[in-house]
Formats: C-alpha cells, sequence, structure tokens
C-alpha cells in the first residue's frame, strides 16, 4: 500500500521559515494537499493541486511537489501557526486516500 | 451557513454496531464526493471510506473493509456510515469531509466513538 512519510516534530522560532516534508513514491506524480489541526479543532486545507492557497490562507503558506517529496513552506512563522500538519495524497492505483502520520510544528 | 454536522457516536461493545450521520447544509450536497475520516485518540488522520456523488462508486481502507458501509441520501442532505462488528482499533473521533477533487476544503466538528466493554 502506499505510504506518505513526515517528520514527526519541528521546531522553528517566530520570523523564521519552517519547511515541512512529506516523501512518497513518485510523490511528484500525484497531487499533494495539505492540513492544519490545531488542539481540538477539525483540520483545515491549507494547501490543495501542491501549491494552491484555499481563500483566506495567508500568503506565508506555500507548496511544492517533486520527484519524492512535497514541501509545506511556512514563511515568516507565527505563533498562531503552532500546531499539527498533514500532508495527503490520492492512491489512483489502489483507489485510496493517503495521508501522512503527520508533523506537530513548535514555534518557540 | 456552510456546514457539515456529524453525529451517532458513543459507546459501544466489541462487536456491536453504530450509525454515523452527517447532516450538509448551505451548499449542494449532491455535487460534491465525502469522504469520512478518522483519529483515534493522541494520533494521526486516517481515512476510511469514500462515496462519490451520485452514491453508485464507493471505496473503504483496508482496515474496515467488510464491517463498514457508506451511503448517502442526497434528498435529505446526508451522509452516513454504518459500522459493524466494531473493535478496540476503531475507537475515534470520525469526521466527515467534502471533496470538490482536490483536497476536503469542508470537515464537519467530528463524533465520537468509544468501542470498549
Amino acid at each position: 500500500s502506499y505510504e506518505l512519510t513526515q517528520p514527526s516534530s519541528l521546531s522553528v522560532s517566530p520570523g523564521q521559515t519552517a519547511s515541512i516534508t512529506c516523501s512518497g513514491f513518485k510523490l511528484g506524480d500525484k497531487y499533494a494537499c495539505w492540513y492544519q489541526q490545531k488542539p481540538g479543532q477539525s483540520p483545515v486545507l491549507v494547501i490543495y493541486q501542491d501549491k494552491k492557497r484555499p481563500s483566506g490562507i495567508p500568503e506565508r503558506f506555500s507548496g511544492s511537489n517533486s520527484g519524492n517529496t512535497a514541501t509545506l513552506t511556512i514563511s515568516g512563522t507565527q505563533a498562531m501557526d503552532e500546531a499539527d500538519y498533514y500532508c495527503q495524497a490520492w492512491d489512483g492505483s489502489s483507489a485510496h486516500v493517503v495521508f501522512g502520520g503527520g508533523t506537530k510544528l513548535t514555534v518557540l | 451557513e456552510v456546514q457539515l454536522v456529524e453525529s451517532g457516536g458513543g459507546l459501544v461493545h466489541p462487536g456491536g454496531s453504530l450509525r454515523l450521520s452527517c447532516a450538509a447544509s448551505g451548499f449542494t450536497f449532491s455535487d460534491y464526493w465525502m469522504h469520512w475520516v478518522r483519529q483515534a485518540p493522541g494520533k494521526g488522520l486516517v481515512w476510511v471510506s469514500r462515496i462519490i456523488s451520485d452514491g453508485s462508486t464507493t471505496n473503504y481502507a483496508d482496515s474496515v473493509k467488510g464491517r463498514v458501509t457508506i451511503s448517502r441520501d442526497n434528498a435529505k442532505n446526508t451522509l452516513y456510515l454504518q459500522m459493524d462488528s466494531l473493535r478496540a482499533e476503531d475507537t475515534a473521533v470520525y469526521y466527515c469531509a467534502r471533496d470538490p477533487g482536490d483536497g476536503y476544503n469542508l470537515w464537519g466538528q467530528g463524533t465520537l466513538v468509544t468501542v470498549s466493554s
């Protein structure tokens, strides 16, 4: 079965750039999207189709996807960005949606 | 208001059954594929099942296939998840999510299912 791998945690200082990776076999051939989830809340879509931002998502959130790795980049990270982040892709061969294991982003 | 509201969660014994509902409002429900996603306490998001707009095609995660049935009633703007032969490992918050084809752009608040004796 298809798998997506993320680092379990990442720490960044306020104002710095956070880059969260998501790895999977030929992931660049699929569309990746990213979700932000804060404690006690439902997930929120922050990036879709590799690099597009839904309305209302700040410009500091950006995405890329090539080869085996998709990356979520948060520029000028703010305290409010502290959350869990999940990547997701559609595996057409199995007709399954796949999530990465999630990355806990700490801003300190 | 555009929203999804889940209901039907609760405490059930191992081997028991439960039916979750997801009521949609504020948008044309029949235009969208819909999914169920679950999250065990303190764990990550796990996809459970998908149903396309007219209900004619469904897909399931291997961990629930044969025990779970997704369905929808477009006249009632409601998504369902019938869960049978429940196990302790099915304990999770279950979310319904709207899929326009490129990511879940609307989630419900979730409903907690606890499987325990």
